[in-house]
Order: C-alpha cells, then sequence, then structure tokens
C-alpha cells in the first residue's frame, strides 16, 4: 500500500489567480497521476505524471492550464492556472506500481468564486 | 477504448439487507476490474480487485465481486449492509498495456442506507 499526502485539503480561491496542489507518498512509486472530480460526477484523468519529463496529458487537458511536476518518485504538484469557476472540482492524485490497483490521496477541494 | 457503466445511480437499501451494485465494461484484452468507495469528504478506498484466477473476488468490509467475462460484467455484492456502508461506490478497469496503465470509471452508485 501507499500513504499519500495531499495538500492542501481544501481552498476557496478568486478567479484568474492560480493555486499548487502537492502530492507527497510515503514510498517510491513508479507512476503518479491526477484526477478531477466535477460535483456530482466520476473521476476523469488529468494527466499521468513523468518523472523528470513533460507529463502526458489526456484529451481535453493541456499544461498550460494543468501545470504538473514531478521531480522524484515521491513528489508531484498540479497547478490549476487562471481560474474560473467551472474549474471548482475536487483534485485527487493517485499512485501505482505496474500491473497493480491504485491508491488515492483524500483529494483537494477546490472551490473558484 | 475502455468504459465502464454503472447504470443504477442511486440505490436505497434498509439496513441488513443484501446489495448488489451492477457495473458493466468494454475492454478488448482481459480486464484489470476494480471497485472503489468513496465516503463523503474522503478519498477513494479500494474494496476489491480482479486480475486474475478465481472469478469470485472477496474484498474488505464484507463485500465480494464476481466476474463473469461472458457478460462483460463485475457486480459488487454484500449479504448484509450497515449503515457506515452508505457512500458513493465506483467501478474501474485498468488498461494493461505496458507503460500506459491508467484507470477508466464508472459515473459511480451513490448508496443510501435506511433504518
Amino acid at each position: 500500500s501507499a500513504v499519500i499526502s495531499q495538500k492542501p485539503s481544501r481552498d476557496i480561491c478568486q478567479r484568474g489567480t492560480s493555486l499548487t496542489i502537492q502530492c507527497q507518498v510515503d514510498s517510491q512509486v513508479t507512476m503518479m497521476f491526477w484526477y478531477r472530480q466535477q460535483p456530482g460526477q466520476s473521476l476523469t484523468l488529468i494527466a499521468t505524471a513523468n518523472q523528470g519529463s513533460e507529463a502526458t496529458y489526456e484529451s481535453g487537458f493541456v499544461i498550460d492550464k494543468f501545470p504538473i511536476s514531478r521531480p522524484n518518485l515521491t513528489f508531484s504538484t498540479l497547478t490549476v492556472s487562471n481560474m474560473s469557476p467551472e474549474d471548482s472540482s475536487i483534485y485527487l492524485c493517485s499512485v501505482k506500481h505496474i500491473n497493480t490497483e491504485a491508491f488515492f490521496g483524500q483529494g483537494t477541494r477546490l472551490t473558484v468564486v | 477504448a475502455q468504459s465502464v457503466t454503472q447504470p443504477d445511480i442511486h440505490i436505497t437499501v434498509s439496513e441488513g439487507a443484501s446489495l448488489e451494485l451492477r457495473c458493466n465494461y468494454s475492454y478488448g484484452a482481459t480486464p484489470y476490474l476494480f471497485w472503489y468507495v468513496q465516503s463523503p469528504g474522503q478519498g477513494l478506498q479500494l474494496l476489491l480487485k480482479y486480475f486474475s484466477g478465481d472469478t469470485l473476488v472477496q474484498g474488505i468490509k464484507g463485500f465480494e465481486a464476481e466476474f463473469k467475462r461472458s457478460q462483460s460484467s463485475f457486480n459488487l455484492r454484500k449479504p448484509s449492509v450497515h449503515w457506515s456502508d452508505a457512500a458513493e461506490y465506483f467501478c474501474a478497469v485498468g488498461e494493461t498495456n505496458f507503460g500506459n496503465e491508467k484507470l477508466t470509471f464508472g459515473t459511480g452508485t451513490r448508496l443510501t442506507i435506511i433504518p
């Protein structure tokens, strides 16, 4: 298993600003992912965070809006840039090894006003 | 592309009653299948998983699920629910292509327990 610490747990932000979310894992993991869960919806994969290289984004998500860093095997950040109310969601960090289950952080509940 | 369908958006059952949550998937190869639970304000917790072998898998909290390839289903069951089981339940399928591993989630089923 893996213990994931995600910060902040929640935030209220002004539109047009940016928020960086941190994800720290207690052990080295092969893969790290960022998901978005819009109100009342399921989880949608934003991107796979790659160590030392650019993240791999899913269709509909772009680096300018959601820049991601992963400097090592235990840490990643997701930035939500130039926020609008439509970005109000829960953002979840997820980690896994190859061919294993994924573990999730508690999520960051973001409200944009 | 893989996909997951959870046909029941909301289910209400009485405490002590049996439960079955439906999940159908679409995937070309042998799937990796998961059930996660999300309590209000919480992250996701893995209930159980199917990778291969016995098609009836046991999970935590008394849950089980059965993989039926012929029906492309992976339904979650519990013989007797407890009030603490009230939560959102997500079925997910994982890609098994090496180097391209990610999960696709269903839309979720919200479970309400009545006394």
